[in-house]
């Protein structure tokens, strides 16, 4: 059971724009920054965009994220094959003094 | 570039006890908080630890209070993570993170090694 909540799968098809939920509580979306991270088959997750809407160097700019209150989203437009992955959300939790993250969400280019 | 490379993974029994440790290069050490993140195989990602740049803060998930230990040493620019009293559900890839905010999640991660947790 993780803090954040994301749905478990997502799909689209090659150039549709895709977006992923991420739903917390005020005591981390809510009163902190909000990251997401893309995760290919068999390797370790990539840090895809920092708070909020940042895109670090190298990030193609059809990734995009935003946050409103206590919930963040993810959207991928002009949706490509190689983007098929894991995308988890994750932000720090002032109660729990930790990061927390949510189950991930199984992206599938159709 | 920035280079995390996590080793000391294998196969423990339960009760037991590893240390893992983490090479960092490519960036100054001692300017980030590190963390370390765990993956059961086929499962989400799960927050382990943290520690201040200069060591003098940690933090631990529930879970892991009491059993594992994080440290650092600056001068050799390497992290670790002792864990002891192994549970079969502490079975995961175990990945070294590095944070630029202490309480921030991470920007850079290793490649994992694997902690299989087994009689």
């Amino acid at each position: 059971h993780s803090v954040l909540t994301q749905p478990p799968s997502a799909s689209g098809t090659p150039g549709q724009r895709v977006t992923i939920s991420c739903s917390g509580s005020s005591s981390n979306i809510g009163s902190t920054y909000v990251y997401w991270y893309q995760q290919l088959p068999g390797m370790a997750p990539k840090l895809l965009i920092s708070r909020n809407d940042q895109r670090p160097s190298g990030v193609p700019d059809r990734f995009s994220g935003s946050k409103s209150g206590t919930s963040a989203s993810l959207a991928i437009s002009g949706l490509r094959s190689e983007d098929e992955a894991d995308y988890h959300c994750a932000a720090w939790d002032d109660s729990l003094s930790g990061v927390v993250f949510g189950g991930g969400t199984k992206l599938t280019v159709l | 570039e920035v280079q995390l490379v996590e080793s000391g993974g294998e196969v423990v029994q339960p009760g037991g006890s590893l240390r893992l440790s983490c090479a960092a290069s490519g960036f100054t050490f001692d300017d980030y908080a590190m963390q370390w993140v765990r993956q059961a195989p086929g499962k989400g990602l799960e927050w382990v630890s943290l520690i201040t740049w200069d060591g003098s803060q940690t933090f631990y998930a529930d879970s892991m209070k009491g059993r594992f230990s994080v440290s650092r040493d600056n001068s050799k620019n390497t992290l670790y993570l002792q864990m002891n009293s192994l549970r079969v559900e502490d079975t995961a890839f175990y990945y070294c993170t590095r944070a630029r905010v202490a309480v921030a999640p991470p920007d850079s991660w290793g490649q994992g090694t694997l902690v299989t947790v087994s009689s």
